[in-house]
Formats: C-alpha cells, structure tokens, sequence
C-alpha cells in the first residue's frame, strides 16, 4: 500500500507562477522526502526535510512539514517550462533501513 | 561514479518466458531496492537488500517473482514465468543505511510481457 498520498494528482501552470503540490502520510517518519521524475527516467531526490524541522529551502523549492497533520507540502516558485515532471514525496515509516514508500505522485505541468 | 545502472533498459518477451533484471548499485552504498512502476499502482516497493541480505519482500507479488543479491555490486530481480500483467518499469535504486537517507535511482527496465 501507498504511504504518501499527493494532492493534486495533476497540476498545469504557466510559467512564472509557483505550484504547490501537497502529501499526506499515516504512520510516525524520521524524514520526509521528495523526489522528481522526468517522463521516462529514473527518480531523482530534490530535497529531504526531518520529522524535526518545520520547513526548509533549496533554490525555488521550499518544503514544509506538519507532524501533527501528517502533511507536508512541495512548493516551486517561479515555475518554468522545464519543471514539467511528476513530483513524489516518500517517507520511511520511521525505519532507519532506507527504505522508502512513495505515495502516487503528482504531475506538474508548466506551459511557456 | 556513474550512478545506478540497469540493464536492459527495455525487455519485450512473450508470456511465459523468464525474465531477469540486473542492477548495479553505487559502490559503498549498502542498501538496494527493488521498485515497479505502473499507472495503476505507482510506485511499489518489491524488496530491499541491507549489505546483501534481503529484509524485507512483502511487496514481491507472487512466487513467480525473486530476487538475489550475490555480493555487494550486483542484484538481479528474476520473473519466471513472465505474465502480460507484470509489464512495468522497474528501478532500481541504492543508499547508504546511516546516511541521510537519499536513495539514487537508476534508470529502469521496461518490461513488456506480450
């Protein structure tokens, strides 16, 4: 079964504006991740935010993370075209094996 | 290092046949997983490997699916016999127990069972 689970399942945006796709998940993490998929290619990890931390920066991308609500959020701001690809978040079940459970991902589309 | 690396990148067979997926990990890194894909499923976790031993295979459907790791640079993910429902892209992916838990994936193998 799928821990994480993202809203939306679809998104389409111009360029420019931001896009922000939401996760939930069910059971206690040590972390929370999220990953990008580009059509046809493998995942690639983006940023990793701790069960500690309320949010985090990198570059465009800002993650928050509510425990309470099992919830955390993927913001990218100033979209561009070649952030179209499919945005996953995962979590470890609070593991510390690695292993990852990937919710059904959302699909971001970004128009010129 | 040039990542994870699997092969074949793509696999047609007909049902019936066997099918064996190959992966190399990063090297150093001591955690492999077993991923399939579909439109239906998603992402689902088939089995993962913790320095060569699997721990933990509940997501492998059927009996028809296993999966070896003989020592620390090869893993291989074997279906026999292949069935038209098993067509997905399978990744592959590898971290370092311990670390921060970033997991690298390969590219994957799709496979198409006609």
């Amino acid at each position: 079964s799928q821990q994480g689970e993202e809203d939306p399942q679809a998104l389409s945006i111009q360029e420019g504006e931001n896009a922000t796709m939401n996760c939930s998940y069910k059971t206690s993490i040590n972390n929370l991740q999220w990953y990008r998929q580009n059509s046809g290619r493998g995942l690639v990890h983006l940023i990793l935010i701790r069960s500690n931390e309320r949010e985090k920066h990198s570059g465009r991308l800002r993650v928050t993370l509510d425990t309470s609500k099992k919830s955390s959020s993927l913001l990218i701001t100033a979209s561009r075209a070649a952030d179209t690809a499919s945005y996953f978040c995962a979590t470890d079940e609070g593991s510390n094996t690695g292993k990852l459970i990937f919710g059904q991902g959302t699909t971001l589309q970004v128009k010129p | 290092d040039a990542g994870v690396i699997q092969s074949p990148r793509h696999e047609v067979t007909e049902m019936g046949q066997e099918v064996t997926l190959r992966c190399k990990p990063i090297s150093g890194h001591n955690s492999l997983f077993w991923y399939r894909q579909t439109m239906m499923r998603g992402l689902e976790l088939l089995i993962y490997f913790n320095n060569n031993v699997p721990i933990d295979d509940s997501g492998m459907p059927e009996d028809r699916f296993s999966a070896k790791m003989p020592n620390a640079s090869f893993s291989t993910l074997k279906i026999q016999p292949s069935e038209p429902r098993d067509s997905a892209v399978y990744f592959c992916a590898s971290t370092f127990q311990g670390s921060s838990g970033e997991a690298f994936f390969g590219q994957g193998t799709r496979l198409t069972v006609v």
